[in-house]
C-alpha cells in the first residue's frame, strides 16, 4: 500500500526558533501534498495544499510567512514553522495524493511542542 | 456548504455489536467520500471510501451506506472489537479540485470487552 512518512515524529523547541518537518511519499509519486494541523480531540484542519514545483495554496487564516511549505519533488514536501511560539504547539500531519486516484494517504504526524 | 456534519461525537459499543456513525453533507458537488480511522498519536488511516453512484460498499467488517437523495452516508462496523476503539472521521472531496478533504468532526468509538 501507499506509505507516507514524516520526520521527526516529535520535536521540542524553544520559543523563537524554527522547526522543519519533512513529509515523504515512499512508494508513489505525490503530485499533491497537504498539511494539516490537529488539536487534541479535534478534527483535522487543512493548512495548505502544495503541488510539486509550485507555490503552496494556504487556507484562510493560515500565515504563509509563518508556515513555509516547499514541495521540491514528487516525493518530498517540507513544512517549516518559523519563529515558533507556544501557541504553535500542535500535531502536524501531512498527506499525499498520487497522480492516479483520489485517495489521500496520511503520514504518522509530528508532535511539536514549543517551550 | 462545505461542511460535513458527523454524529455521534462519542459511541460506546459492546464487543460483537454494531457500531454506526453518520455523516451528512450539503454540497452536491462532493463526489468522493472516504472514512478514516485514527488512533491516538497517529495519523489517520483510510478505511473505506465510496462514490455517489454506489449505495453501499463493504470491505470486511466495514460497510458504507450512501443515500444520495438525503445527502447522508454512514459507516457500519460489524462485530465490533476492542481493537476498533479509535476516532473515526468521515470526509468528502470535490470533483475537479485538488481533492482537498472536508472532514467531519470525528467520532470517538469505544468497544467494551
Amino acid at each position: 500500500g501507499a506509505v507516507v512518512s514524516q520526520h521527526p515524529s516529535w520535536v521540542i523547541c524553544k520559543s523563537g526558533t524554527s522547526v522543519k518537518i519533512e513529509c515523504r511519499s515512499l512508494d508513489f509519486q505525490a503530485t499533491t501534498m497537504f498539511w494539516y494541523r490537529q488539536f487534541p480531540k479535534q478534527s483535522l484542519m487543512l493548512m495548505a495544499t502544495s503541488n510539486e514545483g509550485s507555490k503552496a495554496t494556504y487556507e484562510q487564516g493560515v500565515e504563509k510567512d509563518k508556515f513555509l511549505i516547499n514541495h521540491a519533488s514528487l516525493t518530498l514536501s517540507t513544512l517549516t514553522v518559523t519563529s515558533a511560539h507556544p501557541e504553535d504547539s500542535s500535531f502536524y500531519i501531512c498527506s499525499a495524493r498520487s497522480r492516479v486516484g483520489d485517495t489521500q494517504y496520511f503520514g504518522p504526524g509530528t508532535r511539536l511542542t514549543v517551550l | 456548504q462545505q461542511q460535513v456534519k458527523q454524529s455521534p461525537q462519542s459511541l460506546i459499543v459492546q464487543k460483537g455489536g454494531i457500531s454506526i456513525i453518520n455523516c451528512a453533507y450539503e454540497n452536491t458537488a462532493f463526489d468522493y467520500f472516504p472514512w478514516y480511522q485514527q488512533f491516538p498519536g497517529k495519523g489517520p488511516a483510510l478505511l473505506i471510501a465510496i462514490r455517489p453512484d454506489v449505495s453501499e460498499k463493504k470491505e470486511g467488517r466495514f460497510t458504507i451506506s450512501f443515500n444520495k437523495s438525503a445527502k447522508q452516508f454512514s459507516l457500519h462496523i460489524m462485530d465490533s472489537q476492542p481493537g476498533d476503539s479509535a476516532t473515526y472521521f468521515c470526509a468528502a472531496s470535490l470533483k475537479g479540485s485538488a481533492r482537498q478533504l472536508t472532514f467531519g468532526s470525528g467520532t470517538q468509538l469505544t468497544v467494551l470487552p
